[in-house]
């Protein structure tokens, strides 16, 4: 099993330009999770999906926007990309119930100027 | 609301000596709590959780975590510490009775320094 696995792992935008970051995982997961990490404040949840064509916001949803088209993949959408959106971002996934504990991906890198 | 805190930044521990890394949470519920590694440049790892039963709970490469309820704290421990330990630590809490979407609140993270 490949896990969560992120596309890509790094990239560089300017501002104003869009880009999409994919999830995938096979375990078969109904819930999965986008973060974005900043150094000393931990990981924020930014959307989230409970299934297949369901997403909600989290706690930090501005400029972003996310799909979940198939149960397997979870994608995470920068419409106009800000030097504020400058981060690490990690995709998670969980069951709904036991054993809760989520699953990350590898992170992608985005760098915006 | 759910909420978690890390109150060190940095903890440094020389090897072979014991170690331990603090988290205190706050929910409107009963927690459930968790603990994950992350080594540079990498995803984070699960290490241990606190569900229900036995308060104290073992985990991956020989850490342990004690849930405490009166003082609500979840504290990372280790009694013999490896420089290959040396990562950012975070604890993570989400409430059992009120939560729709198994939704994790990190708190800000722990750099663990072992030296050697």
């Amino acid at each position: 099993n490949a896990g969560v696995t992120q596309t890509p792992k790094f990239r560089v935008l300017k501002t104003g330009q869009s880009m999409t970051l994919l999830c995938a995982q096979d375990m078969n997961h109904e819930y999965m999770y986008w973060y974005r990490q900043d150094p000393g404040m931990g990981l924020r949840l930014i959307h989230y999906s409970v299934g297949e064509g369901t997403t909600a916001k989290g706690e930090v949803p501005d400029g972003y926007n996310v799909s979940r088209l198939k149960k397997q993949n979870f994608l995470l959408g920068l419409e106009s990309a800000a030097p504020s959106q400058t981060s690490v971002y990690f995709c998670a996934s969980s069951y709904s119930g036991v054993p809760y504990e989520q699953y990350f991906g590898p992170g992608t890198r985005l760098t915006v100027t | 609301a759910q909420s978690v805190a890390q109150p060190e930044d940095q903890v440094n521990v020389a090897e072979g000596n014991p170690l331990t890394v603090k988290c205190t949470y706050s929910v409107s519920g009963n927690p459930y709590l968790f603990w994950y590694v992350q080594y540079p440049n990498r995803g984070l790892q699960f290490l241990l959780k606190y569900i229900t039963g036995d308060n104290l709970v073992k985990g991956s490469y020989g850490f342990e975590a004690e849930f405490n309820k009166s003082q609500t704290s979840f504290h990372l421990k280790k009694p013999s510490a490896l420089v290959s330990d040396s990562a950012l630590y975070f604890c993570a809490v989400r409430d059992r009775d009120n939560n729709a979407g198994n939704m994790l609140t990190f708190g800000g993270g722990t750099r663990l320094m072992v030296k050697p």
